[in-house]
């Protein structure tokens, strides 16, 4: 089993639509949770960490469920803009695993006009 | 700040060759980070250092590649001898964490094809 698991997609939505990505991880210990953008040809950038209790940040919501060892990023009023791929990241397990950061494949999303 | 540097940003070599490919982290992140990126396999992590050391070399594939990480300012992922499998995009990455796992930080990547 992958350590971060993601649906790889496409998602070919419409501008204005709500998306939303899951991602599934393996360790149990793993305390550190974000997703990452990246456009084409470029490099990861983060985009939000991941707090148990969920967060928001304008039209994106990060959602954290433990005992699912379940995450999932929600997009909403999606703008052109978008267009991406979005990367799920968990790091790894104690003590030797703990600082790294395992990133899974990707869901890749298509905003259409 | 400028952010991570790499170096070269393509390199195109034959097989055999030896690579050497180059990263300057962000000056005071304490972590340093190699990965590697293909279609068939996404975002791999090769090897990872906490000041200057390294911490985690298992997802290097095998003794063809090496690092080093000889300065808080300097590091190199080093190919020999090259293989067209090898080809990818390599990114080096750093990150402030202390004691907890925070935001890495990648540099632009060096686009590597081994012919």
């Amino acid at each position: 089993r992958k350590e971060v698991e993601q649906d790889p997609g496409p998602f070919n939505v419409p501008e204005g639509a709500t998306v939303a990505f899951n991602c599934t991880y393996s360790n149990s210990a793993s305390q550190s949770f974000f997703w990452y953008r990246q456009d084409c040809r470029k490099e990861p950038k983060l985009l939000m960490s991941v707090y148990s209790s969920g967060n928001e940040d304008g039209r994106f919501t990060a959602q954290l469920n433990r005992a699912s060892q379940y995450i999932s990023l929600l997009i909403r009023d999606s703008k052109l803009s978008d267009s991406a791929t979005y990367l799920c990241v968990v790091n790894g397990p104690p003590p030797g695993g703990y600082n790294k950061l395992i990133f899974g494949a990707g869901t890749r999303l298509a905003v259409h006009p | 700040d400028a952010g991570v540097i790499q170096s070269p940003r393509h390199e195109v070599t034959e097989m055999g060759q030896e690579v050497t490919l180059r990263c300057k982290p962000i000056s005071g992140h304490d972590y340093l980070f190699w990965y590697r990126q293909t279609m068939m396999r996404g975002l791999e992590l090769l090897i990872y250092f906490n000041n200057n050391v390294p911490i985690d070399d298992s997802g290097m594939p095998e003794d063809r590649f090496s690092a080093k990480m000889p300065n808080a300012s300097f590091s190199t992922l080093k190919i020999q001898p090259s293989e067209p499998r090898d080809s990818a995009v390599y990114f080096c990455a750093s990150s402030p964490q202390k004691d907890n796992p925070t935001e890495a930080f990648f540099g632009q990547g060096t686009r590597l094809t081994v012919v």
